[in-house]
């Protein structure tokens, strides 16, 4: 099992751009939850995907918007990069029911210039 | 969304006990108690979580005040590997994860 995995690794945009990450999660995972974290932060939370719907969103601009693949893929798209939006991307699977674990990918680390 | 606090940081001593706390005071009936923790260059990884009564897995244990209003999670005998940041965190079923800024434990050899 690959566990959950993030791409590309690293990413350089400049201000203006528009960005999309890709996530694939842990194998009979249902749910993925997509995080920011800035450089000495905890992760804050964007939102979260199941059954191809957005379930939850945290306190993101509507620049931030996802996309969930019958296949329980994912994949966060922002729009009109900001320098502030320079972060690390963190995408995390997990099983709807339950108080079950969130299992973290690597992280796509993205930097706005 | 429920608050924990906890100490910035915490040192310790290779292959001695830690114990990092956590308070979270307005935690709800229905909140279980989450810790990750985060390796430097990782994605977040989790340790342990319990509702009410005491906790052990092969990572670590975890403590629940009677009143559910703090914990403590114990690193038995803690190695360098361990150090990292560790987040106390109050989760709902299918929920979101609220970070908060963690606990740095640094581990000399």
């Amino acid at each position: 099992d690959a566990g959950v995995t993030q791409s590309p690794t690293h990413l350089i945009k400049t201000r203006g751009q528009q960005v999309t990450l890709r996530c694939s999660p842990k194998s009979g995972h249902d749910t993925v939850s997509w995080y920011q974290q800035a450089l000495g932060q905890g992760p804050q939370f964007i939102f979260q995907y199941y059954e191809e719907e957005e379930r939850q969103r945290g306190n993101f601009p509507d620049r931030f918007s996802g996309h969930q693949f019958p296949n329980y893929s994912s994949e966060l798209n922002v729009n009109a990069l900001l320098l502030g939006d320079s972060a690390l991307y963190l995408c995390a699977s997990s099983l709807t029911s339950g108080y079950n674990e969130q299992f973290f990918g690597p992280g796509t680390r993205l930097t706005v210039l | 969304d429920a608050k924990t606090t906890q100490p910035n940081s915490m040192e310790s001593n290779e292959e001695e006990p830690v114990h990092l706390p956590c308070n979270h005071s307005t935690i709800s009936g229905t909140d279980y108690i989450h810790w990750y923790r985060q390796l430097p260059s990782q994605g977040p990884e989790y340790v342990i979580h319990g509702l009410t009564s005491n906790v052990n897995n092969r990572m670590a244990s975890l403590a629940i005040a009677e009143d559910r209003k703090s914990s403590t999670l114990i690193l038995h005998r803690a190695t360098l590997r361990d150090a990292a940041v560790y987040y106390c965190i109050l989760y709902n079923q299918g929920g979101k994860l609220i970070f908060g800024q963690g606990t740095e434990l640094s581990v000399k050899p």
